[in-house]
């Protein structure tokens, strides 16, 4: 169990550029979420997976936002023609059947700035 | 819906000193409840969580924290702080309707800095 892996750790991009970041959660656990966490801010769901399969979507999620979960293993989440108000921490999760309501495994988060 | 509010957003003990970070929650069906903590550039580490057994739950690190239902607190305490205390602390909530509603909703979190 290495936990859950975020990559990039960092990343700055130029407004209107696309970014795509990678989540691999812990293996055995079929479901697995995004968060968004702004400065000074509490982390807002953003959308989350079981297996492959995508549940639930939150109006956070613009249309310049996609996430895929292909083979119900590892996720990317697409952003594109970033802007500065993109800007912000994202945060995956995981958790196995039954856990969810008893508490995620947390990634460290990609950190996102856009200028 | 649900949601968390968590009084005092900067906290300030010294070293030895009792910890108290407070949460309160809102929920229309019996919640359940987290605390997390987050170091700087970190993702979140659980602290501890209520799932109705308990009213008062242990957590890591010495933390504990009691389900008040009447207060709909969930306040978070630890006896002694130590300097490696120093955090962000997020109070959070999920509902126990089943599946497809376990995201958690979040506090907007307490900064605890810890004073030698």
């Amino acid at each position: 169990d290495t936990g859950v892996s975020q990559d990039p750790r960092h990343k700055i991009t130029k407004r209107g550029q696309n970014v795509t970041f990678r989540c691999d959660p812990i293996s055995e656990h079929n479901r697995l979420y995004w968060y968004r966490q702004t400065l000074g801010q509490g982390p807002e769901f953003l959308t989350y997976f079981q297996n492959e399969a995508q549940l639930e979507k939150s109006r956070l999620l613009s249309d310049r936002f996609s996430a895929e979960r292909p083979k119900g293993s590892f996720s990317t989440l697409e952003i594109q023609r970033t802007e500065q108000g993109d800007s912000a921490m994202y945060l995956c999760a995981s958790s196995s059947p039954g856990q969810g309501n008893y508490g995620y495994t947390f990634g460290s988060g990609t950190r996102l700035t856009v200028v | 819906a649900q949601s968390v509010t968590q009084l005092g957003s900067h906290v300030s003990v010294s070293e030895g000193a009792l910890v108290l970070l407070r949460c309160n929650y809102s929920s229309s069906v019996p919640p359940y409840l987290f605390w997390y903590v987050q170091y700087p550039n970190q993702g979140l580490q659980l602290l501890l969580k209520y799932t109705s057994a308990a009213t008062l739950v242990k957590g890591i690190n010495g933390f504990e924290a009691e389900f008040k239902k009447s207060e709909t607190s969930f306040h978070l305490t630890k006896p002694s702080a130590h300097m490696r205390d120093a955090a962000e602390y997020f109070c959070a909530v999920s509902d126990r309707s089943g599946i497809g509603n376990e995201k958690l909703t979040f506090g907007t979190g307490t900064r605890l800095t810890i004073i030698p």
